[in-house]
Parts: C-alpha cells; structure tokens; sequence
C-alpha cells in the first residue's frame, strides 16, 4: 500500500522553529516529487512548498518564503519541513503528499492524514 | 503568483448532475487536478491532468478545460459525494502550486 505518515507537529511559541517529518512506503520514493500542503481550522488547502525525486528543483509558497526549508532523505525515504520563525498565522494541519512524476506538477496522490501545529505564546 | 477561484458552494438533487468550476490563468497551460475532502479526513485526488480518474475513483467524476477555466463534473450525484472539492494547478511562476479556496457540495 502507497503510504506517507506525518510527524512532528506540536506546540510551539511565535518565532521558534519546528521540523515536520513524512515517512513515505509503498512505492519507490527518489522516482517521486513530494510536497506539503496545509490547512488552517475551517480553511482551505494552501500549497506550502514542493520538492523534486533528486532536490534540484524547489518551490515555496510566497507566505514561507525565507522562513520554511523543504528537504528530503532518498536514504530513508523520507520528506522534512524545516519551519522557523513561526508566526500564529502557520498554525494549520500539515499534509505530506506524494506527487505523480518525478518534478512537482499538481497531481497529489496519496496524502497523509496530516500533523498539527499551533504556534501561541 | 496565479490565483484559482472556485465558488464557495454549489447544491445538487440526489441523482442530477452538477458542475464545479475554477478559473484561473495559470489554466491556460497548465492542467488541473481535482481533490475531494470529507469532514476530518485528507483530501483525495479524483482528478488529473484534466480528465484522468485514480483507480478506484467513480466514473461518474469527470473533468474538462476550455481556456482559463477547468470544470469538474458529477453525474447522477451521490449522497457520498457531498463534501468539498478543490482544484489545483501548476503555477505559471516557476515551481510551484495553486490551489483554489473550495467549493462545498452539498448533495440535496
């Protein structure tokens, strides 16, 4: 079964840094982009950032732009999001997500059941 | 970066069908994909590269695009189809990906 399973979310004050991680099974992991997408309490999806099979082509949203990392381990099969300088406003459910192709394109399939992150003092 | 805007809500009979709509430029060249969420679930892909279903997706989801607009059709709705469905795309700007705010389907 094709699988990813997020972890690391939690609690953290405004300005301090949290690391998300995914861990994908099920298929060949380096022969596919991934991404991380995220949802805010009663909010719509909002693309975080993407990443390539080999880590030479990333793409961020403009609102973690500067402040948010993505990488990967092809090793261990797995996906990172490196978060710093947290602001309230990135408190959502983060979803890892495995892509169809090998470069980012839009076709999500399958996604995790999400790790949450509340940032408040 | 593009935007996608999709109407926040659309109703349906049980049984009829509907169509859900996105617009946005960056659908001139690139296709969209469809996601479907259910309350306290993940998104689930029901649609791409315009008009391609996952195994195990009905057929009776399918998808179009003509010019800025891609559409995601129902047909012969389903009491199990209500939920919210979103559109996403490749941006024109690079690598990168744009979702459109939802819409919620609700199946009457």
């Amino acid at each position: 079964e094709v699988q990813v399973v997020e972890s690391g979310g939690g609690l953290v004050q405004p300005g301090r840094s949290l690391r998300l991680s995914c861990v994908a099974s099920g298929f060949t992991f380096d022969d596919f982009a991934m991404h991380w997408v995220r949802q805010a309490p009663g909010q719509g999806l909002e693309w975080v950032s993407g990443i390539s099979w080999n880590s030479g082509s990333i793409g961020y949203a403009d609102s973690v732009k500067g402040r948010f990392t993505i990488s990967r381990d092809n090793t261990k099969n797995s996906l990172y999001l490196q978060m710093n300088s947290l602001r309230p406003e990135d408190a959502a459910l983060y979803y890892c997500a495995k892509d169809g192709g090998r470069y980012i394109s839009s076709r999500f399939d399958p996604w995790g059941q999400g790790t949450l992150v509340t940032v408040s003092s | 970066s593009s935007e996608l805007t999709q109407d926040p809500a659309v109703s349906v009979a049980l049984g009829q069908t509907v169509r859900i709509t996105c617009q946005g430029d960056s659908l001139r060249s690139y296709y969209a994909s469809w996601y479907q969420q259910k309350p306290g679930q993940a998104p689930v892909l029901v649609i791409y590269d315009k008009n391609n279903r996952p195994s195990g997706i009905p057929d009776r989801f399918s998808g179009s695009s003509s010019g800025n607009t891609a559409s995601l059709t129902i047909t012969g709705a389903q009491a199990e189809d209500e939920a919210d469905y979103y559109c996403n795309s490749r941006d024109t700007s690079g690598d990168h990906v744009v979702f459109g705010g939802g819409t919620k389907l609700t199946v009457l």
